[in-house]
């Protein structure tokens, strides 16, 4: 079936620093990418819709200077949080869509520290 | 707006007693609907969806339009059950489709 591949699945930096998050499909081409963000126990919040080859949709309350979204490729999206702060700590996902079916990336744990 | 409310954060049942997962949605239009669920420490995977109308791992969840709810049953609870379910409508926006999650209810199952 449909795979969507997420790397790094967790990674560790340090207060100020970029971190950059990929999302590939792994056998088809996907022209929109989701990006969520999951806190614990909680509900995925959608955070911007990247569209291959446009600029990224991003939705209310979502810094869009802060989570850069890169979707240069039918098979990649990547997002980079800049200048991270330990509030930006969480469970990162990317989706996208087969159809009306989504697929789920397997998530970036983010720890700034 | 679309929106999915899921008034449940744990359900605990014990092995073998019947399960439901409640979910009420809000949608304008016609809408898509989806349980996903996430076992520990995997990713979010695609339980059933409603235009399929199948049972997966027993469990099955009819769309009521005129309650506009989704709820997941299964008559017999196992413990592999246990897991996190989010229920998700699929809309239409004027960005294209978005996948609206609820916040997931965690069920537990109890020997």
């Amino acid at each position: 079936g449909a795979v969507v591949s997420q790397h790094p699945s967790r990674v560790i930096c340090k207060s100020g620093t970029s971190v950059k998050i990929e999302c590939r499909s792994l056998d088809f081409q996907a022209t929109t990418m989701f990006w969520y963000r999951q806190f614990p126990k909680q509900s995925l919040m959608l955070m911007a819709t990247s569209n291959e080859g446009s600029k990224a949709t991003y939705e209310q309350g979502v810094e869009k200077d802060k989570f850069l979204i890169n979707h240069a490729s039918l098979t990649l999206s990547t997002l980079t949080v800049t200048s991270a702060h330990p509030e930006d700590s969480s469970f990162y996902i990317c989706s996208t869509f087969l159809g009306t079916e989504a697929f789920f990336g397997q998530g970036t744990r983010l720890t700034v520290v | 707006a679309q929106r999915v409310t899921q008034p449940e954060k744990l359900l605990s049942v014990f092995k073998g007693a019947p399960v439901e997962l409640k979910c009420n949605y809000s949608y304008s239009g016609s809408p898509e609907l989806f349980w996903y669920v996430q076992y520990s420490r995997q990713r979010l995977q695609l339980l059933l969806r409603h235009i399929s109308r199948e049972s997966i791992k027993g469990f099955t969840a009819d769309l009521n339009k005129g309650e506009t709810s989704f709820h997941l049953k299964k008559p017999f609870a196992q413990e592999e059950d246990s897991a996190m379910y989010y229920c998700a409508l699929s809309g239409w926006t004027g960005g294209g489709n978005k996948l609206t999650f609820g916040t997931g209810t965690q069920l537990k199952v109890e020997l």
